[in-house]
């Protein structure tokens, strides 16, 4: 099975810096179809999750563009131009190339 | 407007069967996936499997062994049953569509005599 690693397990901000998560895939993502089927998702404290960027770098309707997706084949990056208060929360990266699985969150706090 | 919503027991005893179902709506599950996710108190998310728009199961392999997933396409429902609960299957419940656009959300469920 595909083992997703984020790092770090957790990110501590102020207002208005730059944040970086790293996920890292066990194998390649690009699926035989040429897509690359890796997103990103934030669950904030006591909500469900919702999708931030899916297929590596395309950003979900309704979601400041102050987030962005990167990548390729198995290394992959969402970055967070400008922390706001309403980014804190845990950030998982999830595929859906071989079979589907989560990768172990990352939370974001303030520092 | 896309919706789902989980419903369920909240408790279950040890070595029983746990059942759940997903009624959505603004979709149709003959036209998309849902998948069902769930989370350990305190823990990450983890992918138990899915339902394919044309009724294809797919199945997290370490849980193929106890879990089953089906549908009523005329009552818009998926379903989830998965067999021998032990105490670590405790946790919230998640189903969401295919695109992990929308979510439901969750049932809490607690495995204990």
């Amino acid at each position: 099975d595909v083992v997703l690693t984020q790092t770090p397990p957790t990110l501590s901000a102020t207002i208005g810096q730059s944040v970086s998560i790293s996920c890292r895939s066990s194998q390649s993502l690009l699926h035989s179809n040429g897509n690359t089927y890796l997103h990103w998702l934030l669950q904030r404290p006591g909500q469900s999750p919702q999708l931030l960027i899916y297929s590596v770098s395309r950003l979900e309707s309704g979601v400041p563009n102050r987030f962005s997706g990167s990548g390729s084949g198995t290394d992959f990056t969402l970055k967070i131009s400008g922390v706001e208060a309403e980014d804190l929360g845990v950030y998982y990266c999830v595929q859906g190339t071989h079979a589907w699985t989560f990768g172990g969150g990352t939370k974001l706090e303030l520092k | 407007q896309v919706q789902l919503k989980e419903s369920g027991p909240g408790l279950v005893q040890p070595s029983q069967t746990l059942s759940l179902t997903c009624t959505v709506s603004g979709f149709s599950l003959t036209s998309y996936n849902v998948h069902w996710v769930r989370q350990p108190p305190g823990k990450g998310l983890e992918w138990m499997g899915r339902m394919r728009y044309n009724g294809d199961t797919s199945y997290n392999s370490a849980l193929k062994s106890r879990l089953s997933i089906s549908r009523d396409t005329s009552k818009n429902q998926v379903f989830l049953k998965m067999n021998s609960l032990q105490t670590d299957d405790t946790g919230t419940y998640y189903c969401t569509d295919g695109y992990f656009d929308y979510w439901g959300q969750g049932v809490m469920v607690t495995v204990s005599s």
